[in-house]
């Protein structure tokens, strides 16, 4: 079965450092996201993609953040200068219009430590 | 503005049936979703309501009445793997972003 792929699985960066978090979505998908959990908190979204372009964004998704998707098949979450709290667990999701549904698929997941 | 609420933890044991009650308040309404979450791992998609009614999904039901701003989720035959965080999530628009509710952690005892 198809599935949303992250790498890494887990990222240990210092502060004021830059990190690029990885996303390959299922193949035949057209909408794209991205949602942090900080531990012990509910899952928040950051942004939505679609069309080569933000569809839309949280408050969270300042100009630190920025999303690209720089081939056919990666999709990208890069935050420029990180933060002690932008530790959290990053899920990147896709889907598609089967059915008018739009049945948002996970990825598994990159935790990101800002030490 | 969206608010969504559902309990904090349920206790049941094993072969038992549990509802998760999720209720919400939104300005706009495109679906309401529920998601298992175990610790550590992402949210997996169970079910997805966007008309009033029971949908029925093997030993997942889950429930929307639009007019009430209410859904659960029933889960029934449980089994000691159901144990984790069941999300209520919903959508406002056509296909974009969800909005999740805290999570209700569900505890299968023997």
């Amino acid at each position: 079965e198809p599935e949303v792929t992250q790498t890494p699985s887990h990222q240990v960066t210092q502060m004021g450092q830059e990190v690029i978090l990885r996303c390959v979505p299922i193949s035949n998908h057209l909408y794209f996201y991205w949602y942090r959990q900080i531990l012990g908190q509910k899952v928040e979204f950051l942004v939505s993609f679609y069309n080569n372009e933000i569809s839309e964004k949280s408050e969270i998704f300042d100009d630190q953040f920025s999303v690209e998707r720089p081939d056919g098949s990666n999709f990208t979450l890069k935050i420029r200068s990180t933060k002690l709290e932008d530790s959290a667990m990053y899920f990147c999701a896709s889907s598609d219009r089967t059915g008018g549904r739009y049945e948002q698929y996970f990825g598994p997941g990159t935790r990101l430590t800002v030490t | 503005g969206q608010n969504i609420d559902q309990p904090t933890e349920m206790t049941a044991t094993e072969g038992a049936i549990v509802q998760i009650n999720c209720t919400y308040q939104t300005s706009g309404f495109n679906g309401l979703f529920w998601y298992q979450q175990h610790a550590g791992e992402a949210p997996t998609f169970l079910s997805y309501n966007v008309l009033d009614g029971l949908e029925e999904k093997g030993r997942f039901s889950s429930f929307l009445s639009r007019s009430k701003g209410y859904s659960y989720l029933l889960l029934k035959e449980l089994q000691m793997k159901d144990s984790a965080s069941y999300l209520c999530a919903l959508r406002g628009d056509s296909w974009g972003k969800l909005q999740f509710g805290a999570g209700t952690q569900v505890v299968v005892t023997p």
